[in-house]
C-alpha cells in the first residue's frame, strides 16, 4: 500500500523565519513520483514541484527548497525567510507506477500560518 | 487557456436530491480525476479516467457515478445526496500518468 504522512498538522511562524514541512512516504514501488502542492486560503491547488525516485538531487527555487532522501523515505520542503503570502495548506503527494493505473495519493496536509 | 473548469462553485443540496458536478478541460489531457477534500483533510480520489470511454473507481466511489464520453468532459453525478457528501470537490487532469495534475478551482457542496 502507498501512504503519505505529514505529521505536522499546523505550523505557526513569524515572518522571515525559516520553516520546514515534513513529508514521509511509503511505497513498494522502485519507481515513483513525489509532489508538493500549495492550497492558499482562496482554495485552489497550486503545483509546486515533482520529483522522481531516481533523482535525489535537492532542488532550490527562490525561497523554496526540497530535500529528497530515499534512505529515510522523506521529501521535506523548506521555505526560507517566510512571508505572509506563504500562509497556506501544503500537501505532499505520491504516485507509484505499479498495480495498474497509478494514482496520486495525498497526505493530510500541513497548515502554515506566517504572522507579520 | 482556461485549464480545468468546474461548475458550479457552490451548491447546497437537500438530503436525497441529485446533482451533477461539471468538469471540462481544454488541454487535450487524457487523464482526468475527481477528488473530494473534507475539512482539515487531504484529498481522496473518487473516480478517475484514462481516456474517453474509460473510467474506474478510486478510494471513495460509493454514492457517485461518472462518465467520460469526450476527452474534454468528466462529469461527477451524485445520486441521493447524504450529509456525508458535504465536501469540496476538485476535478483535475494530466497529460500522462507521470506529470503533476492541473486542478480546477473546486466545488463546495453542502448537503442539509
Amino acid at each position: 500500500a502507498q501512504k503519505v504522512t505529514q505529521a505536522q498538522t499546523e505550523i505557526s511562524v513569524v515572518e522571515k523565519e525559516d520553516v520546514t514541512l515534513d513529508c514521509v512516504y511509503e511505497t513498494r514501488d522502485t519507481t515513483y513520483y513525489l509532489f508538493w502542492y500549495k492550497q492558499p486560503p482562496s482554495g485552489e491547488l497550486v503545483f509546486l514541484i515533482r520529483r522522481n525516485s531516481f533523482d535525489e538531487q535537492n532542488e532550490i527555487s527562490g525561497r523554496y527548497s526540497w530535500n529528497f532522501q530515499k534512505s529515510t523515505s522523506s521529501f521535506n520542503f523548506t521555505i526560507t525567510a517566510s512571508q505572509v503570502v506563504d500562509s497556506a495548506v501544503y500537501f505532499c503527494a505520491l504516485r507509484g507506477v505499479s498495480g495498474g493505473y497509478n494514482k496520486l495519493i495525498f497526505g493530510a496536509g500541513t497548515r502554515l500560518a506566517v504572522h507579520p | 487557456n482556461a485549464g480545468v473548469t468546474q461548475t458550479p462553485k457552490f451548491r447546497i443540496l437537500k438530503i436525497g436530491q441529485s446533482m451533477t458536478l461539471q468538469c471540462t478541460q481544454d488541454m487535450n489531457h487524457n487523464y482526468m480525476y475527481w477528488y473530494r477534500q473534507d475539512p482539515g483533510m487531504g484529498l481522496k480520489l473518487i473516480y478517475y479516467s484514462v481516456g474517453a470511454g474509460i473510467t474506474d473507481k478510486g478510494e471513495v466511489p460509493n454514492g457517485y457515478n461518472v462518465s467520460r464520453s469526450t476527452t474534454e468532459d468528466f462529469p461527477l453525478r451524485l445520486e441521493l445526496a447524504a450529509p456525508s457528501q458535504t465536501s469540496v470537490y476538485f476535478c483535475a487532469s494530466s497529460s500522462d500518468s507521470n506529470y503533476g495534475y492541473t486542478f480546477g478551482s473546486g466545488t463546495r457542496l453542502t448537503v442539509v
